[in-house]
């Protein structure tokens, strides 16, 4: 049964002090690995697709980075406007999306 | 270029209840997919709808039926309605292939009284 795990469960960084998101995965054979920013109350924003290890995608201040078994997330000089739970989302050939559980981001000024 | 629309935006509904959520899909896409989230969680996928018919199904029991319209847009429904089923309802919508992508909506806030 596939299996996503996120790590941290909560980060909390004051602005411009970079981090990195992890996303582990185990799956038969990946389609795709998905990352989302989600704000409360609203749906989740599409952020990146990575389709194979050692792919890399960029916007703005976000870099996402996949390897077999798991994608990170870095984030570099954070702004407070980064704040949300970012989730990510791996699909197996011929299969639905399976989410993690997020990392709830907070960044202070 | 209109993006994913769902409606409501809020539903209260008391237990036993039944209620339908409406979605439309990002323009030019085909597919639409429905998720449950509930506080704290990652979504959880509960079925997609291609060509008007349930292509994949997640873990979700038969209290929980759909339909897509020959427009593309979706109707989820769900009967006999629990406390459990409290949730933040998604949709998301796709093209069929190249890429796939899944673009949600704002999403439905369910509350079962």
């Amino acid at each position: 049964e596939d299996q996503v795990t996120q790590s941290p469960e909560a980060l909390r960084l004051q602005e411009g002090e970079s981090s990195s998101l992890n996303c582990s995965y185990t799956v038969s054979g990946l389609r795709g690995l998905f990352w989302y920013r989600q704000d409360p109350g609203k749906g989740p924003e599409f952020l990146f697709t990575l389709y194979s290890a050692g792919e890399e995608k960029e916007k703005e201040r976000l870099k996402a980075t996949l390897t077999k078994k798991e994608s990170f997330l870095h984030i570099t000089a954070p702004k407070p406007e980064d704040s949300a739970t970012y989730l990510c989302a791996v699909q197996e050939y011929g299969q639905n999306f399976v989410f993690g559980p997020g990392t709830r981001l907070s960044v202070l000024p | 270029d209109a993006g994913v629309t769902q409606s409501p935006t809020h539903l209260i509904k008391t237990r036993g209840q039944q209620v339908t959520l409406r979605c439309s899909p990002k323009s030019g896409h085909d597919t639409v997919s429905w998720y449950q989230q509930a506080l704290g969680q990652g979504p959880q996928f509960i079925f997609q709808y291609y060509e008007e018919e349930e292509r994949q199904r997640g873990n979700f029991p038969d209290r929980f039926s759909g339909h897509q319209f020959p427009n593309y847009s979706s109707e989820l429904n769900v009967n006999a309605l629990l406390l459990g089923d409290s949730a933040l309802y998604l949709c998301a919508s796709s093209f069929t292939a190249p890429s796939y992508e899944q673009y949600f909506g704002p999403g439905t806030r369910l509350t079962v009284t």
